[in-house]
């Protein structure tokens, strides 16, 4: 199974702040890779599939990137809304795997 | 509206059974592969299981296989999770949760609220 890593685990930051999430696959999964955000007690949510297309109705201050191993999620200013923990899934094969993900809090 | 309601999460026993149900609304059901998705108290998100839209294609986690039998009914709108033998460790939250509009690799679009699963004696 492909084996997905997020850095850091945690992160504080202030409303603002430009914010960068890696995701990390154990072998290449060309851009099949996706962003998730999930607040406490809420269900996830997605925000970018294809590694780097957002999905409709989320923030533009949301942005994905890379290719191959290598993802990352830029939040370019963060709000209050954007505290939560965030995902990554590889859907290149099965079985699926997410990312241990990555809790957002405030500083 | 797209709606996933999941029900028939519950206290049960190791060992013991539960089937796990998810009514679909707001969208061709049988347009769309669905899946399964789990949370433990505290823990990440773990993939457990998806199914084609046609139940020709059927994929589970190793934690799972053998135990679990994932099914849908399209002329019911509706997704099942049969779970068997289970286990302290099975005790999460599930999620249904179906495909994005954008394919196979189009991530997770949509989700249910939830269901808790409590495996204990």
């Amino acid at each position: 199974a492909i084996q997905m890593t997020q850095s850091p685990s945690s992160l504080s930051a202030s409303v603002g702040d430009r914010v960068t999430i890696t995701c990390r696959a154990s072998q290449g999964i060309r851009n099949d890779l996706g962003w998730y955000q999930q607040k406490p007690g809420k269900a996830p949510k997605l925000l970018i599939y294809a590694a780097s297309s957002l999905q409709s109705g989320v923030p533009s201050r949301f942005s994905g990137s890379g290719s191959g191993t290598d993802f990352t999620l830029t939040i370019s200013s963060l709000q209050p809304e954007d505290f939560a923990t965030y995902y990554c899934l590889q859907d290149y094969n099965y079985p699926k795997t997410f990312g241990p993900g990555t809790k957002v809090d405030i500083k | 509206e797209v709606q996933l309601v999941e029900s028939g999460g519950g206290l049960v026993k190791p060992g013991g059974s539960l089937r796990l149900s998810c009514a679909a609304s707001g969208f061709t059901f049988s347009s769309y592969s669905m899946n399964w998705v789990r949370q433990a108290p505290g823990k990440g998100l773990e993939w457990v299981s998806s199914i084609s839209s046609s139940s020709s294609y059927i994929y589970y986690a190793d934690s799972v296989k053998g135990r679990f039998t994932i099914s849908r009914d399209n002329a019911k709108n509706s997704l099942y999770l049969q779970m068997n033998s289970l286990r302290a460790e099975d005790t999460a939250v599930y999620y249904c949760a179906r495909d994005s509009d954008y394919g196979d690799s189009g991530g997770l679009g949509y989700w249910g609220q939830g269901t808790l699963v409590t495996v204990s004696s």
